[in-house]
């Protein structure tokens, strides 16, 4: 069955990086585009961040372009993101999910999340 | 602020029909995705496209779209049904991105 497993939250001071990833399993990783997706605490859902299959398409959110980079190892079935100079505002719950086409923005699985907390 | 704008709060007596929207202009050329979020638990994805069910999820949850508003109804709704429902497309700036409405809390009585 498809699992996604985030890793790599926690508490880091403004100003600080940290690297999430994300470890895909039960299905064939290199064909989906993948998305990074937060949740602010008691707060709706926020697009961050989105990689096409191959790695060569990369978007992402006004909010944490310049800071955030997206990367994927297909060979390693895993997905990233590398957060630097990071900001109060960017505590929350990180999900990464998979694309159900080719950037149709159809997010059919999400992981459980990890929590990244941006205080000093 | 969304550019998709969904009621913060809806109620539905226990087995009734309830019907939750969503407002965007990307709403005018692109489908809307629906996803139930419970507490502490991820989406789960309940609608895509003009109206598709992802594999598990019941018949009684239904999509539509007219002009700027996508709708998400729920046929007969059950007490598991409470939760935080969103939607998703793209934003109408012209650079395509995914955009998610603020959510709407849905409370089954």
């Amino acid at each position: 069955q498809v699992q996604l497993v985030e890793s790599g939250g926690g508490l880091v001071k403004p100003g600080g990086s940290l690297r999430l990833s994300c470890a895909a399993s039960g299905f064939t990783f290199s064909d989906y585009y993948m998305s990074w997706i937060r949740q602010a605490p008691g707060k709706g859902l926020e697009w961050v961040s989105y990689i096409s299959s191959s790695g060569s398409t990369i978007y992402y959110a006004d909010s944490v372009k310049g800071r955030f980079t997206i990367s994927r190892d297909n060979a390693k079935n895993s997905l990233y993101l590398q957060m630097n100079s990071l900001r109060a505002e960017d505590t929350a719950v990180y999900y990464c999910a998979r694309d159900l086409g080719q950037g149709v923005y159809y997010f059919d699985y999400w992981g459980q999340g990890t929590l990244v907390t941006v205080s000093s | 602020s969304s550019e998709l704008t969904q009621d913060p709060a809806v109620s539905v007596a226990l087995g009734q029909t309830v019907r939750i929207t969503c407002q965007g202009d990307s709403l005018r050329s692109y489908y809307a995705s629906w996803y139930q979020q419970k507490p502490g638990q991820a989406p789960v994805l309940v609608i895509y496209g003009k109206n598709n069910r992802p594999s598990g999820i019941p018949d009684r949850f239904s999509g539509s779209s007219s002009g700027n508003t996508a709708s998400l109804t729920i046929t007969g709704a059950q007490a598991e049904d409470e939760a935080d429902y969103y939607c998703n497309s793209r934003d109408s700036s012209g650079n395509h991105r995914p955009v998610f409405g603020g959510g709407t809390k849905l409370t089954v009585l």
